[in-house]
């Protein structure tokens, strides 16, 4: 059975304090690892998508890295506008419409 | 660009009435829209997948008859709860698929629903 596991739960950061957070996934095959940020009574926005191990991307303050197991978010440097809930989701061949798994999320909390 | 829009952000309707909600990829043409629920401090649940010009595609215990969809264009698909109740009340997104190699998902403001 497919699994996409997000770590920690929660995390709190003093303003400044470089982290990472992490997305294991367990899947018969994967298409395509998205990353988004998602603000309390928002929808999610759109961060990154990795597809294949050894890739990179970066944005302002995050990059996203993807091995054959698990994927990372590493917030340097974060501010306070930065406190969002980090979700992690996954794609897989078998469902030919591009259907999303998602992990629980990460509930970042960067204080000043 | 890819930005969609739900409309209403926010309904308040009475037990027993129906409530329509409207979802729009703005600046792509979305062969496939998804719609999802979500409660307080839990991730997303998908409730269907919506391809146009065909039936949605349910997910397993969502009741079809109960949560219709359609996807009558390339950039509006809607989402009507029927007989709304109180256990209806909840967050409900939706994204639009841009297909082909990539297939990214772009999610809409959300709408919240309270059913009195």
């Amino acid at each position: 059975e497919d699994q996409v596991t997000q770590s920690p739960e929660a995390l709190r950061l003093q303003e400044g304090e470089s982290s990472s957070l992490n997305c294991s996934y367990t899947v018969s095959g994967l298409r395509g690892l998205f990353w988004y940020r998602q603000d309390p009574g928002k929808g999610p926005e759109f961060l990154f998508t990795l597809y294949s191990a050894g890739e990179e991307k970066e944005k302002e303050r995050l990059k996203a890295t993807l091995t054959k197991k698990e994927s990372f978010l590493h917030i340097t440097a974060p501010k306070p506008e930065d406190s969002a809930t980090c979700l992690c989701a996954v794609s897989t061949p078998t469902d030919s419409w591009g259907k999303l798994q998602f992990g629980a999320g990460t509930q970042v909390v960067v204080t000043p | 660009g890819a930005v969609v829009s739900q409309h209403p952000s926010r309904v308040i309707c009475k037990s027993g009435t129906s409530v329509k909600i409207e979802c729009r990829s703005l600046d792509f043409q979305a062969t496939t829209m998804f719609w999802y629920r979500q409660f307080p401090k839990q991730s997303l649940m998908l409730m269907a997948t919506s391809n146009e010009g065909s039936k949605a595609t349910y997910e397993q215990g969502v009741e079809k008859d109960k949560f219709l969809i359609n996807h009558a264009s390339l950039t509006l698909s809607t989402l009507t709860v029927t007989s709304a109740h109180p256990e209806d009340s909840s967050f409900y997104i939706c994204s639009a698929s841009t297909g082909g190699h990539y297939n990214e998902q772009f999610f809409g403001p959300g709408t919240r629903l309270t059913v009195l």
